[in-house]
């Protein structure tokens, strides 16, 4: 099984909802990754877990909140978000160690913000 | 993360060659190559990679220049499925993360 799985495929959500993307992976992977991809530009990082913990954080607004219950699940949690906010976001594995693994991605979750 | 730069967009006829060139004049002895495509309306997906040596795959093949300060992904018989965005990417080896940084990379378009 190499398939990074995406849930919801879309979502629309109001400035004051709380919502969640929910990624998965079967393939024994320690690293996940959270891109952001707005239309016609490339993905853009905006966090990394290793071992279940936040390794990196591209100083992304608190009001989204990511969290890695276990090593296959990566969630993104979402709040009060903002209309600028709307994108489409990537989740991605891969091994841990050197440059030459390579990262499986999703096929994302397209969040529209209202 | 050194940079890379790319054409914004190339065409080519379906069952064409296609070469897609990418300059990385500031890589580093440690860094990787690594060339990924992204298909409308999907995530991207991993083409190839490679440190030194000229690279073959069952999708494409990788020629790296020999001062390697430039790389060339090569098509070798394009199909329409092979219109995409190509991003050409620099991924260090002493990274334990294995995060990628994307530029903007190429437009692909491939006509019948």
């Amino acid at each position: 099984d190499t398939e990074v799985t995406q849930t919801p495929k879309h979502l629309v959500m109001g400035m004051t909802n709380k919502k969640s993307l929910k990624c998965e992976q079967h393939m024994g992977h320690r690293a996940m990754y959270w891109y952001k991809q707005k239309a016609k530009k490339p993905p853009e990082l905006m966090f990394v877990y290793s071992y279940e913990k936040l390794s990196i954080n591209e100083s992304v607004p608190s009001r989204f909140s990511p969290e890695c219950p276990n090593s296959s699940l990566l969630n993104l949690h979402l709040h009060a978000l903002q209309p600028e906010d709307s994108a489409l976001y990537l989740c991605a594995s891969s091994q841990l160690g050197g440059g030459s693994g390579e990262l499986f991605f999703g096929e994302g979750s397209r969040l529209t913000v209202l | 993360d050194a940079k890379t730069t790319q054409p914004n967009s190339m065409e080519s006829n379906e069952e064409e060659p296609v070469h897609l060139p990418c300059n990385h004049s500031t890589i580093s002895g440690t860094d990787y190559i690594h060339w990924y495509r992204q298909l409308p309306s999907q995530g991207p997906e991993y083409v190839i990679h490679g440190l030194t040596s000229n690279v073959n795959n069952r999708m494409a093949s990788l020629a790296i220049a020999e001062d390697r300060k430039s790389s060339t992904l090569i098509l070798h018989r394009a199909t329409l499925r092979d219109a995409a965005v190509y991003y050409c990417i620099l991924k260090g080896r002493g990274s334990t993360l294995g995060r990628l940084y994307f530029g903007r990379g190429t437009q692909l378009t491939v006509w019948p």
